[in-house]
């Protein structure tokens, strides 16, 4: 069964600086992947999705994933935080080998951005 | 705007106590599904449903139930509630129906149900 891996529980970054928010799958085969993001007292939110069309995502909100099939990686970038993206970030995939869109989450990375 | 409904944002509940939650979507989704959310462990689904009055259990079943008895509404109950049912509670739903492999499905989320036991 696939399975991901977050590698950060949080991740703090200063506003204006770099955000990377790092993923790691396991699969026999490539996969589909998703970002979804959670702003405090909200529901999850999809920011992207990869589906085998082109390893480079963009999604909503400046962020971009690429897929990267050789280092099990599906890593999330933004170049420039903002306050608004302080939230928890999933890394997701679907549970292979089941049907009816059944989703396998990562722990979550929760995303600090200082002034 | 609102897609995924869930009836109680915060719940407060005693030990024994049954407990409805409840979940409403107007999209016409096949798929239904509750997870519970908790920190470090991402989330976890507790059931899901791909037709009225079917269901499946998800990865951590015991203690809960669950009723789908129109296509828009899925409801989770717990029978008699403990404090390890402390938890943030999602609903989602998605249009796909059955796939057998890896479907891209894009789930939509209601904005949770915070349950606390004593």
């Amino acid at each position: 069964a696939q399975s991901v891996t977050q590698l950060d529980s949080h991740v703090s970054v200063s506003e204006g600086t770099p955000v990377l928010l790092r993923c790691n799958y396991s699969s026999s085969y490539s996969p589909s992947l998703f970002w979804y993001v959670q702003h405090p007292n909200k529901g999850l939110q999809l920011l992207l999705k990869y589906t085998s069309a082109a390893t480079l995502v963009k999604g909503i909100n400046g962020f971009e994933a690429e897929f990267k099939k050789s280092e099990t990686s599906f890593h999330l970038t933004k170049p420039s935080a903002h306050m608004s993206d302080a939230a928890e970030y999933f890394c997701v995939a679907p549970a292979v080998g089941t049907s009816y869109g059944k989703l396998t989450f990562g722990q979550g990375t929760i995303l600090t951005v200082h002034p | 705007d609102v897609k995924v409904t869930q009836s109680s944002r915060y719940l407060v509940k005693r030990t024994g106590e049954k407990v409805f939650l409840e979940c409403v979507q107007d999209m016409d989704h096949e798929n239904m599904f509750w997870y519970r959310q908790d920190p470090g462990l991402g989330l976890r689904l507790i059931y899901f449903s791909y037709d009225v009055k079917m269901k499946e259990k998800g990865d951590i079943p015991e203690g809960y139930s669950v009723s789908r008895e129109k296509k828009e509404r899925f409801s989770l109950i717990l029978e008699s509630a403990s404090t390890n049912q402390t938890s943030m509670y999602l609903c989602a739903s998605t249009y796909l129906r059955a796939s057998g492999s890896s479907g891209a499905n894009v789930l939509t989320f209601g904005a949770g149900s915070r349950l606390t036991v004593l």
